[in-house]
């Protein structure tokens, strides 16, 4: 089955930097890349996702990337904020099966 | 409001002793399904649903059971809980199992002492 491993499992980054997370899949048939928020205490959420016939997604301050062929996607976070402050998840699936394989996600923490 | 519902929040109980937490989708989706969170492990799936009496297993099902008798329902049921299924459990659904959003519940934090 597919086998999703994601990278770093913390990062502090200052206000106003990057912040990038990358994630790598096992299954050449997966196709759908979405990417989760969770805030303390709350229910993850969905922030961008991204199909496999596409290599890059923008949506403001977020971008997803996909290589193919090296089975990686990258989530890249401009000009960070205190409230990107969460944890992130990756997570891969495939029409076939539909199953979301969730990465163990990522402590972002935001510093002012 | 579009939302799935889980109850209950919080839930402390006894080895052994048979419990339900249901879920609830008001957004006509076909596809429902559980997970657990635990530090360090992120989401794993423990049952998925794909439609009306169609579940399946997802990576992590021991010691647990699900049914979907009616679209908007699927309910987890541990028959004998023990304390290594203490941990923080959401529900989720998306429109179909074809790469669509999941929406998740607001999740029910169980203890099992």
């Amino acid at each position: 089955g597919e086998n999703v491993e994601q990278h770093p499992s913390t990062l502090s980054v200052q206000e106003g930097d990057s912040a990038v997370i990358k994630c790598t899949y096992s299954d050449s048939a997966s196709n759908y890349f979405p990417w989760y928020k969770q805030e303390l205490g709350k229910r993850p959420q969905l922030i961008i996702d991204i199909r496999s016939n596409v290599g890059e997604k923008k949506d403001q301050r977020i971008a997803v990337t996909l290589n193919k062929t090296a089975k990686h996607f990258s989530l890249h976070i401009t000009e960070t904020q205190p409230e990107d402050s969460a944890v992130y998840f990756c997570a891969a699936s495939t029409d076939s099966w539909g199953k979301l394989q969730f990465g163990a996600g990522t402590q972002v923490v935001v510093t002012p | 409001e579009a939302q799935v519902t889980q109850n209950p929040r919080y839930l402390i109980t006894v080895t052994g002793k048979k419990l339900t937490v249901t879920c609830s989708q008001n957004m006509n989706h076909e596809y429902m399904s559980w997970y657990r969170q635990d530090p360090g492990l992120g989401l794993r799936q423990i049952y998925y649903s794909m439609n009306v009496e169609v579940t399946d297993k997802g990576d992590v099902p021991e010691g647990y059971k699900v049914s979907r008798k009616e679209k908007r329902n699927f309910p987890l049921i541990l028959e004998s809980p023990s304390p290594n299924q203490t941990s923080l459990y959401f529900c989720a659904s998306s429109l179909s199992i074809r790469g669509t959003e999941a929406f998740f519940g607001q999740g029910t934090r169980l203890t099992v002492v």
